[in-house]
C-alpha cells in the first residue's frame, strides 16, 4: 500500500515548456486534489476531482489543466510554464471512511526559469 | 468562502515546554471539520489532529490537544512536552461538511524546538 505517489519529485523547466505531473493513489479514494505551496501562502487548491470523470477549479486554476484518467490517477498539466508557476505541488486524496483525512503525496518541486 | 488565519508566522520554544499555536477561521457553515497538519523539513504533510464541529469535546492525540471555541471560531493547537521532532511548519485547515471535501489552509506557523 503505497498511499499517494507523485512523479517527478523535482523538475526544472524553461519558460514556455510544457509538462505533466503525475499522481496516483491506491486507497480507492473517490476525491483527489492538486495544491501548490508557495512561501508564506500555505497550500492553495488548483483543481480537484470529486469522482472519476469529473474535475472542477479550485482557488488558483489559471495556467493549469487536469485529467482524472481513472479512479487511481489524477494528472496536472502545465501547457506553457511561466516563472510564476515555480512552486511545490502536492497531490492529495480523501475518503469519507477515514473521517475526511486528506492523504498527501511527497510533493514535486518545480522551478521555471 | 471560508478563510483561515494563522497570526503567528514563527514561534520557538525550549524542549519539554508547552507551546500553543493559534488559528481562527471565518465561515457561515454550521457543520465542518478542522485539522492541524504538520510539515517537517522532509516536506511530507502529516495529519496531527482533527476536530468535528458538532463535537463539543476537544480532540486530543497524545501530546497534542486542541482548544476549539466554536462561537469564537477559534481552533488552537497545544503541544505539551515539546520534542525536537516537533520542529516543523504547522498548518490549520478547514473543511465544510458538505461540498466536495475541499480544504482551506492557513498560511502556517513555523515552530522551532530549541534543545
Amino acid at each position: 500500500n503505497a498511499g499517494v505517489t507523485q512523479t517527478p519529485k523535482f523538475q526544472v523547466l524553461k519558460t514556455g515548456q510544457s509538462m505533466t505531473l503525475q499522481c496516483a493513489q491506491d486507497m480507492n479514494h473517490n476525491s483527489m486534489y492538486w495544491y501548490r505551496q508557495d512561501p508564506g501562502m500555505g497550500l492553495r487548491l488548483i483543481y480537484y476531482s470529486a469522482s472519476e470523470g469529473t474535475t472542477d477549479k479550485g482557488e488558483v486554476p489559471n495556467g493549469y489543466n487536469v485529467s482524472r484518467l481513472n479512479k487511481r490517477e489524477f494528472s496536472l498539466r502545465l501547457e506553457s510554464a511561466a516563472p510564476s508557476q515555480t512552486s511545490v505541488y502536492f497531490c492529495a486524496s480523501i475518503a469519507a471512511t477515514t473521517l475526511y483525512e486528506q492523504y498527501f503525496g511527497p510533493g514535486t518541486r518545480l522551478t521555471v526559469t | 468562502a471560508q478563510t483561515v488565519t494563522q497570526s503567528q508566522p514563527e514561534m520557538s520554544v525550549q524542549e519539554a515546554e508547552t507551546v500553543t499555536l493559534s488559528c481562527t477561521y471565518d465561515t457561515s457553515e454550521n457543520n465542518y471539520y478542522l485539522f492541524w497538519y504538520k510539515q517537517p523539513p522532509s516536506r511530507q504533510m502529516i495529519l496531527v489532529i482533527r476536530q468535528e464541529a458538532y463535537k463539543q469535546q476537544n480532540a486530543t492525540e497524545n501530546r497534542f490537544s486542541v482548544n476549539f471555541q466554536k462561537a469564537a471560531k477559534s481552533f488552537s493547537l497545544k503541544i505539551s512536552d515539546s520534542q525536537l521532532g516537533d520542529t516543523a511548519m504547522y498548518f490549520c485547515a478547514f473543511m465544510p461538511h458538505f461540498g466536495n471535501e475541499k480544504l482551506t489552509f492557513g498560511t502556517g506557523t513555523r515552530l522551532t524546538i530549541i534543545p
